[in-house]
């Protein structure tokens, strides 16, 4: 069953401009994850964000987590061509943290 | 670093076919899993193990069966490929149980049935 659901579907920019996106998600989570996939490639682990976590930095990367509205942000700034890739957020259930549960992604374009 | 690896990248079978798919990842993680990725899908779970001979079913386990012999490797077995089957087929382990670690996916498998 797909828990997060990202917005939006497909962003397009330019190289150098922020990228945002969102995962909206629908019960208690123990934390979150995001990933990345470059094309017909395997996923790449970026962040994990805990329930107790606000903010979290990684490089260019922003997570940010609000449980009260079930809703995380990635931001990717000054962004560059080899951003382009398929974003993914994954939950694990407060209730059952034996899978996690993956939303069905952002296509990101960054334009040169 | 840890590495994931899938036997095949590309594979096309016939209908009917028995089909094996190959994942081995060489850092003594506990946790394998197995999904599928379709376009407007997401990924799926299809079986996962936590521990050598042990294994657990995912979201969408009808048609497929899995082994895990020893720790590093986990079978994916497809006992009678059918064309809905055609997908890419993704490997991932962790060291711990998945809510908790990050999961490290193998290059995938794009698996074309016929």
């Amino acid at each position: 069953s797909q828990q997060g659901e990202e917005d939006p579907q497909a962003l397009s920019i330019q190289e150098g401009e922020n990228a945002t996106m969102n995962c909206s998600y629908k019960t208690s989570i123990n934390n979150l994850q995001w990933y990345r996939q470059n094309s017909g490639r395997g996923l790449v682990h970026l962040i994990l964000i805990r329930s107790n976590e606000r903010e979290k930095h990684s490089g260019r990367l922003r997570v940010t987590l609000d449980t009260s509205k079930k809703s995380s942000s990635l931001l990717i700034t000054a962004s560059r061509a080899a951003d382009t890739a398929s974003y993914f957020c994954a939950t694990a259930n407060a209730g059952n943290n034996r899978k996690l549960i993956w939303g069905l992604g952002t296509s990101l374009a960054v334009n040169p | 670093d840890v590495k994931v690896t899938q036997s095949s990248r590309y594979l096309v079978k016939r209908t009917g076919e028995k089909v094996f798919l190959e994942c081995v990842q060489d850092m003594d993680h506990e946790n394998m899993f197995w999904y599928r990725q379709d376009p407007g899908l997401g990924l799926r779970l299809i079986y996962f193990s936590y521990d050598v001979k042990m294994k657990e079913k995912g979201d969408i386990p009808e048609g497929y069966s899995v082994s895990r012999e020893k720790k590093e490797r986990f079978s994916l077995i497809l006992e009678s490929a059918s064309t809905n089957q055609t997908s890419m087929y993704l490997c991932a382990s962790s060291l711990g149980i998945a809510g908790s670690e990050t999961q490290y996916f193998g290059p995938g498998t794009r698996l074309l049935v016929l």
